[in-house]
């Protein structure tokens, strides 16, 4: 049972725009800790999306931007492409266990 | 541009301890920049960060892990280890491993993952 809880699921035709949210308490993301998101392709290893909440590293497309508010976060995805198909995690800090925390993962599935 | 790899037994038995290294390229591992983490994924399922060291040697554990974890560093070697004992099935999964910003707690890049089966 995950600290952080993500729907397990979002899908979406090409070109629409989909969100996944996380969602926390008041022990992490509502602390004031900061969300970072992740994507996962079948078989390979997680890469880094967002940091910070709503930084994209270099080389990642502007398609994607986070943001946070309270003790929820959400990641936009917008002009859903077939290659955007992968699990997304959000990870953050919580201090009632004394360490970092990820989301259970979403499936992003593009019709 | 940094590169980590994972490597060590990919089979385990039952109540023995796990060991995997980190090798890391690409830059040193004495750094400010960074804590050195170990994440594990079980097959199917979500990510766990197991614990994370600095160059110095300074280490937190996950609490739910840290009674049976240890993670030391060789800096000679460019290197970060992380043994698990008394493994059951449970601790069976791909382990990555990941450099952590220091100054902003985030995983990047991760390493390719190994898969190390517990077994009896």
């Amino acid at each position: 049972q995950s600290v952080l809880t993500q729907p397990p699921s979002v899908s979406g035709a090409p070109g629409q725009r989909v969100t996944i949210s996380c969602t926390g308490s008041s022990s992490n993301i509502g602390a004031g800790y900061d969300v970072h998101w992740y994507h996962q392709l079948p078989g390979t290893a997680p890469k880094l999306l967002i940091y910070n909440n709503n930084n994209r590293p270099s080389g990642v497309p502007d398609r994607f931007s986070g943001s946070k508010s309270g003790t929820s976060a959400s990641l936009a995805i917008t002009g859903l492409q077939a290659e955007d198909e992968a699990d997304y995690y959000c990870q953050s800090y919580d201090t009632s266990l004394s360490g970092y925390v990820f989301g259970p993962g979403t499936k992003v599935t593009v019709l | 541009q940094l590169q980590l790899q994972e490597s060590g037994p990919r089979l385990v038995k039952t109540s023995e301890t796990l060991s995997l290294t980190c090798t890391v390229s690409g830059g040193s591992i004495s750094t400010s920049f960074y804590y050195w983490g170990w994440i594990r994924q079980p097959p199917g399922k979500g990510l766990e960060w197991i614990g994370s060291i600095y160059y110095s040697g300074s280490t937190y554990y996950n609490p739910s892990l840290k009674s049976r974890v240890t993670i030391s560093v060789d800096t000679s070697k460019n290197q970060f280890s992380l043994r698990l004992s008394s493994v059951t099935a449970a601790d069976t999964a791909v382990y990555y491993c990941a450099p952590e910003r220091t100054t902003g707690r985030w995983f990047d890049p991760w390493g390719q993952g190994t898969l190390v089966t517990v077994s009896s």
